[in-house]
């Protein structure tokens, strides 16, 4: 079965400080990766996927097979990061399996 | 353009009670998903549909039953409703596996 854990449930920083928000997955076979966010009062969306290899809002993500590893990250983080954090793998039988999601509080 | 669409958006249901959630999204997307959202536990997986025809349980099902009424339409019944089923729930649809999901705006659900 496919897993994802976040090991943070909660990640304060100061505006300007470098973030990463981990996350680690189990799965058997050639994973694929995204982060989704969830901003105050708005849907749940897609960030960005590691298929694509891009910088979303100065945020990167790269997958580390070897360590099983898909880690968010960003150098300077901004008030408007604030929001959940929702690190996600498929496929497996088309499940879309979620991590316990991270909330990161940018402060000023 | 909707997107994905939940109704209703709040709902309050005494134990025992049942009701269904419905959730219709207009993108012609292939897989639909319904999860739901505590605090801490992240979004867990309750039931998906593939296709249209096709439905598979996820992480929690219990309790629970979906009907994929066509391509478009993916709900979700409480038959009983338990005071462990409050939650927030979402419906999702993706075209393809591997592809963006698109959320609705979730149904509030508390069960007194």
């Amino acid at each position: 079965a496919q897993r994802v854990t976040q090991p943070e449930k909660l990640l304060s920083v100061f505006k300007g400080a470098p973030v990463e928000l981990k996350c680690n997955y189990s799965y058997s076979g050639s994973p694929e990766l995204f982060w989704y966010v969830q901003y105050s009062r708005q849907r749940l969306q897609l960030l960005l996927r590691h298929i694509s290899r891009e910088s979303i809002k100065g945020f990167t993500a790269d997958l580390n097979k070897g360590e099983t590893s898909f880690h968010l990250k960003k150098p300077f983080a901004q008030e408007e990061d604030s929001a959940m954090y929702y690190c996600a793998l498929t496929p497996y039988r088309h499940m879309l399996t979620f991590g316990g999601g991270t909330r990161l509080m940018v402060k000023p | 353009n909707a997107g994905v669409t939940q109704t209703p958006k709040f709902q309050v249901l005494k134990t025992g009670q049942s009701m269904t959630l419905q959730c219709a999204q207009d993108m012609n997307h292939n897989s639909m998903y319904w999860y739901r959202q505590d605090p801490g536990m992240g979004l867990r997986l309750i039931y998906y549909s593939a296709s249209e025809g096709t439905t598979d349980k996820g992480e929690v099902p219990n309790g629970y039953n979906v009907s994929r009424l066509n391509k478009r339409e993916f709900s979700l019944r409480l038959e009983s409703a338990a005071p462990s089923q409050t939650s927030v729930y979402f419906c999702a649809s993706i075209e393809t596996v591997n592809t963006e999901a698109f959320f609705g705006q979730g149904t509030r659900l508390t069960v007194v």
